[in-house]
């Protein structure tokens, strides 16, 4: 079946420490996202990439590194920068934007991240 | 920023009641989105608007793009107790880069069976 796949579902981090969350995508989409959210809020935006090994900041980059050398992977490390960083992640992924498509963005089932 | 504004921001209902739930912005909008999320998952598309005044449903659901391209609702006819969860609307700005989307903060629905 087409869809995107986050791992782990839960994940534990130490302080200091770097983590990972994995994003696979199998539709063929050129457009992936990461989006942070918290209890009571909207989904909050943090990295988004348009095209292979290109990737832009969203509003919340602080504390986050992507990278995108895969059209269907776009891994999001948790650095030790980011001082809050026990949330919801959740990946998107739509077809390309750039020639004006208004299609919308699907979501994978999140990564719940916590500190130890 | 672009600012959302959902409301009400919980519904605590009885099986069978219908549903209205709305958002607004600060700008004006080219793509209004709903999104339905359960705990523990991410959010599903419910229904997509790209055209002002555009009214369309999916089952049981109904929403529409505003005229004035600022606002949108969703309405939820005879609720049933597996319409509980969160459902979110997320507009996309008419000018500039048309990647982002603007979240609203969510409206919490309770189905009293």
């Amino acid at each position: 079946d087409g869809g995107i796949t986050q791992s782990p579902k839960y994940l534990f981090r130490k302080e200091g420490q770097n983590v990972t969350l994995s994003c696979e995508q199998n539709l063929n989409h050129d457009a992936m996202y990461w989006y942070r959210q918290d209890p009571g809020q909207g989904l909050r935006l943090i990295y988004y990439s348009q095209i292979v090994n290109d990737f832009q900041k969203g509003d919340i980059a602080e504390g986050y590194s992507v990278s995108r050398e895969k059209k269907e992977s776009f891994p999001l490390t948790v650095t030790s920068a980011q001082k809050n960083p026990t949330a919801f992640y959740l990946c998107a992924s739509s077809p390309q934007q750039g020639s004006g498509s208004n299609q919308p963005q699907h979501f994978g089932d999140g990564t719940r991240l916590s500190i130890l | 920023g672009q600012q959302l504004n959902q409301s009400p921001q919980s519904m605590f209902i009885q099986e069978g009641e219908d549903v209205s739930m709305n958002c607004t912005s600060s700008s004006i909008f080219n793509t209004w989105l709903w999104y339905k999320q359960e705990p523990g998952e991410g959010p599903v598309l419910l229904i997509a608007l790209y055209k002002a005044g555009e009214l369309t449903s999916n089952g049981r659901l109904t929403a529409q793009f505003g005229i004035t391209r600022k606002d949108s609702f969703l309405n939820i006819s005879a609720s049933i107790p597996s319409d509980v969860g969160i459902y979110f609307c997320a507009g996309r700005n008419s000018g500039g880069s048309n990647y982002k989307l603007t979240f609203g903060k969510g409206t919490l629905l309770t189905v009293n069976p």
